[in-house]
Parts: structure tokens; sequence; C-alpha cells
């Protein structure tokens, strides 16, 4: 157990629809990670947060959003799903934000759209 | 972006046997890590390495940071069954530059050990 938790921890939604992710980091990391893994893309980070704050950006589609709230948990916001969005949505957390942090990952979210 | 290059891809053994997998960047990381991930389940970080030539053991585990920071292997010794899995390496890349602290992950290697 990472202390990383997630959820919910499956997900079916259907195509157009909208979903959040909730992601917990564990006691006392200050930085969020999100993931998407798909079987063809493997693992692809997303977005990052520090201590409520985006601190860095990566593969993120502008229909997915994200916040970290005041006491540090994480949502990831997915809209306008389409297919293709199925795939496992990891969170990781680490204490800071440095280069070198060691990450921490939950067990998942596993999306399927429908 | 960078890319990390893990090979194999994919690793058929017998219950006892060593195991070695590595990965391979065109530039400089200044982290390498390796992480498992078990069929629906997020990856667990096994070793995390900091400095070139840095040789760390967990267990039956031992992994290399390369001496040119551009490559980094992972053995297993006396492999089991419970082995079974994707092995990830990871690293962050030196030239990331900005705020951009984007873990960078390899393709995997799927170990399969039959007993």
């Amino acid at each position: 157990d990472s202390g990383v938790t997630q959820t919910p921890k499956h997900l079916i939604t259907a195509t157009g629809q909208r979903v959040t992710l909730r992601c917990s980091p564990r006691s006392g990391d200050l930085s969020v990670y999100w993931y998407q893994q798909s079987l063809d893309q493997g693992l692809q980070f997303l977005i990052q947060y520090y201590n409520g704050e985006e601190r860095a950006k990566g593969n993120i589609l502008e229909r997915f959003s994200a916040q970290q709230f005041p006491d540090l948990h994480s949502e990831l916001n997915l809209s306008s799903l389409e297919l293709g969005d199925s795939a496992l949505y990891f969170c990781a957390s680490s204490v800071a934000s440095g280069r070198g942090e060691t990450q921490y990952f939950g067990p998942g979210t596993r999306l399927l759209v429908l | 972006g960078q890319q990390l290059n893990q090979s194999p891809q994919s690793m058929f053994i017998q219950e006892g046997e060593d195991v070695s997998m590595n990965c391979t960047s065109s530039s400089i990381f200044n982290t390498w890590l390796w992480y498992k991930q078990d069929p629906g389940e997020g990856p667990v970080l096994l070793i995390a390495l900091y400095k070139a030539g840095e040789l760390t053991s967990n267990g039956r585990l031992t992994a290399q940071f390369g001496i040119t920071r551009k490559d980094s292997f992972l053995n297993i010794s006396a492999s089991i069954p419970s082995d079974v899995g994707i092995y990830f390496c990871a690293g962050h890349p030196t030239n990331s530059g900005g705020s951009n602290y984007k873990l960078t992950f390899g393709k995997g290697t799927l170990l399969t050990v039959n007993p």
C-alpha cells in the first residue's frame, strides 16, 4: 500500500459524458501527479500540482482539467468523453516538487467509455 | 520529448533463474527509478537511484545508475513466481528546464516466471 488513494476504482460511462476522478496523496506529500495508461501509449504524464498550484503540464487534452484543493487532495475532470479516453488513470504523489522526487502511485481508476 | 528505450519487451524464464533488464536514453537523466506493476494495479516503486554509478539493492533486486547517466539496469536474482509483472524504468531528464519535472517512463518489460 503506497498510501495514495484513488476513487472510484472502476468507472463505466458513455461518450460525451463527464467524469471526475479523485486522489488523496500520501500524508505529508504536497505534489500530486496524474498519469494516463493505455495499451498503446504506455504511461503518459498529464499534469502536476504542487501545494494547490499547477506546476507542470504534459500530454493533457483541453477536455481534461485538474485541481488540487487546500486539503491537498486532487481531482481530474474528464469531459466530452470519447472512446479513446478509456484507460487506467493513475495519481502519484511526492513530498515536494524538485527534480528527482520519488513518486508513489495509487491503485488507479479504470475508465471505460462505451 | 524524452525517450527511454527499455529492453527486453518481454521475458519468459524458469523459476530460480536470474533476470536482467535495462533502459537507455539518448539524453542524460539525473534520476532513475524502477517500478513493478501487477495487472490492474498501480506501479510500485522498487528502487530509486540518484547518483551516477550508484548501485542499490532491495532484497533480490539490484539496480545501477549508469556512469554515463544515460542508462540503468535492473537485475532480479533467483526469480520466483510472484516476480511476474511488468517492470518499468523511469527517470527525470536533466534538461527538462523550467518547471518541467515530468517523469518519463519506458515501455516496460513483461516478465513471466514458469514454476
